[in-house]
């Protein structure tokens, strides 16, 4: 499967606790996004890697959040000190730049806090 | 700022039946427009893309959507729906330089009825 993966798929975590997520890109892609969507919404905007830039982040990120795309291959997202409101599909898309625009998205990672 | 807003939170359709899942934007700048579709515990695919030209796009699934800059919306259509069509459906616009992160409507959910 060359599509973009997800690691893990579901996580159910104590409010307070770290959390971290993994995205592998499609190979070639050399630009990286993650978005947050909650239940009954649309899938938000959190931040953009160019190889291993993070070239843009949204207001949504707050500084509990960190994500890192060490070799501009694989990315992270961290969530420190989890909260409730943290609950939410985490997904991660790709792109080759020049391409023709089209996201790929994985499947994205369901975060419980409890 | 973009915005995305899909007029209808769900849409129910016979088997068989033509459907249009509305959706409008607002931007102060060019935009490429998108339609994704989301099955059940599965990440988003995408349909179809509006970058320049036509502004009447075919995708995939017999999707097709036209481009109204005037009225600024991006209705999805399909003359003939069947029950695999059933899932949630996504309009998404990016700034036309087309590296940015998408923005996203709420969703419509697409109910086939047998």
């Amino acid at each position: 499967d060359t599509g973009v993966s997800q690691n893990p798929r579901h996580k159910i975590t104590k409010r307070g606790q770290n959390v971290t997520f993994r995205c592998d890109p499609i190979s070639e892609h050399n630009r990286l996004y993650w978005y947050r969507q909650t239940l009954g919404q649309g899938p938000e905007f959190l931040t953009y890697f160019q190889n291993e830039a993070q070239l843009e982040k949204s207001r949504l990120l707050s500084d509990r959040f960190s994500a890192e795309r060490p070799k501009g291959s694989f990315s992270t997202l961290e969530i420190q000190r989890t909260e409730q409101g943290d609950s939410a599909m985490y997904l991660c898309a790709s792109i080759r730049s020049g391409g023709a625009y089209e996201q790929y998205f994985g499947p994205g990672t369901r975060l419980t806090v409890t | 700022a973009q915005s995305v807003t899909q007029l209808d939170s769900q849409v129910p359709v016979f088997e068989e039946a033509p459907v249009e899942l509305r959706c409008n934007y607002s931007s102060s700048v060019s935009v490429y427009l998108f339609w994704y579709v989301q099955y059940p515990n599965q990440g988003l695919q995408l349909l179809l893309k509006y970058l320049s030209g036509s502004t009447l796009v075919k995708g995939i699934n017999g999707f097709e959507a036209e481009f109204n800059k005037s009225q600024t919306s991006f209705h999805l259509r399909k003359p003939s729906v069947h029950i695999s069509d059933t899932a949630e459906y996504f309009c998404a616009v990016s700034p036309g330089g087309g590296a940015d992160g998408l923005t996203f409507g709420k969703g419509t959910h697409l109910i086939i009825q047998p």
